[in-house]
């Protein structure tokens, strides 16, 4: 089973700041099949980033995605108001799909 | 517009039995892998139970292999998830997540909005 280790698990910003939260693989994550998901209170995921830097539709251009193989990057250039959630990478390109246990971006 | 919406969630005792579903609209149901995730209570997420655009092919977390089992029905487009031997660490909200494809690999494009089951006596 491929683990997904999340750093850190808390992030301090202020609103306009550049955020960038960490994902690493226990191995090299097959094809970079890695996404990343927001979750905000009392809602469900929304996908973010697939193929670990592919936008999903809909996404702003603040929020992107670099890495490959077990190390991996979210980015949020300038962060709104709304930006402030839990965020979850998943990798699935091996069975189980798994997800790392968040980081959460918090107004500081 | 892709909906997921699920239900059937509720408080059941431990070692009891509970089915929960899902049911969508916007897209060709058939065509696509529906997974079910689990979130606990202020913990994160975790992969329960897929199944492939056909229903032929299943695969399931460790942790409820045996306890669980998924199914489809593709003339209703509905995804159930028949849960039995529960335990207190079942409790969760349960979400049904589309895939991207038929078959593995692909990434949860679509979420429902989740059904909390509760496994308390």
């Amino acid at each position: 089973e491929v683990v997904l280790t999340q750093s850190p698990d808390t992030l301090s910003l202020s609103p306009g700041e550049r955020a960038t939260l960490s994902c690493r693989a226990s191995q090299s994550v097959s094809s970079n099949y890695l996404a990343w998901y927001q979750q905000k209170p009392g809602q469900a995921p929304r996908l973010l980033i697939y193929g670990a830097s592919n936008r999903a539709t809909g996404i702003p251009d603040r929020f992107s995605g670099s890495g490959s193989g077990t190390d991996f990057t979210l980015t949020i250039s300038r962060l709104e108001p709304e930006d402030f959630a839990v965020y979850y990478c998943q990798q699935y390109g091996s069975s189980p799909r798994t997800f790392g246990q968040g980081t959460k971006v918090e107004i500081k | 517009e892709v909906q997921l919406v699920e239900s059937g969630g509720g408080l059941v005792q431990p070692g009891g039995s509970l089915r929960v579903s899902c049911a969508a609209s916007g897209f060709t149901f058939s065509s696509y892998a529906i997974n079910w995730v689990r979130q606990a209570p202020g913990k994160g997420l975790e992969w329960v139970s897929a199944i492939s655009g056909s229903g032929g092919a299943t695969s399931y977390a460790d942790s409820v292999k045996g306890r669980f089992t998924i199914s489809r029905d593709n003339s209703k487009n509905t995804l159930s998830l028949q849960m039995n031997s529960l335990r207190a660490e079942d409790t969760a909200i349960y979400y049904c997540a589309k895939g991207t494809s038929a078959y593995y690999p692909y990434y949860f494009d679509y979420w429902g909005q989740g059904t909390l089951v509760t496994v308390s006596s």
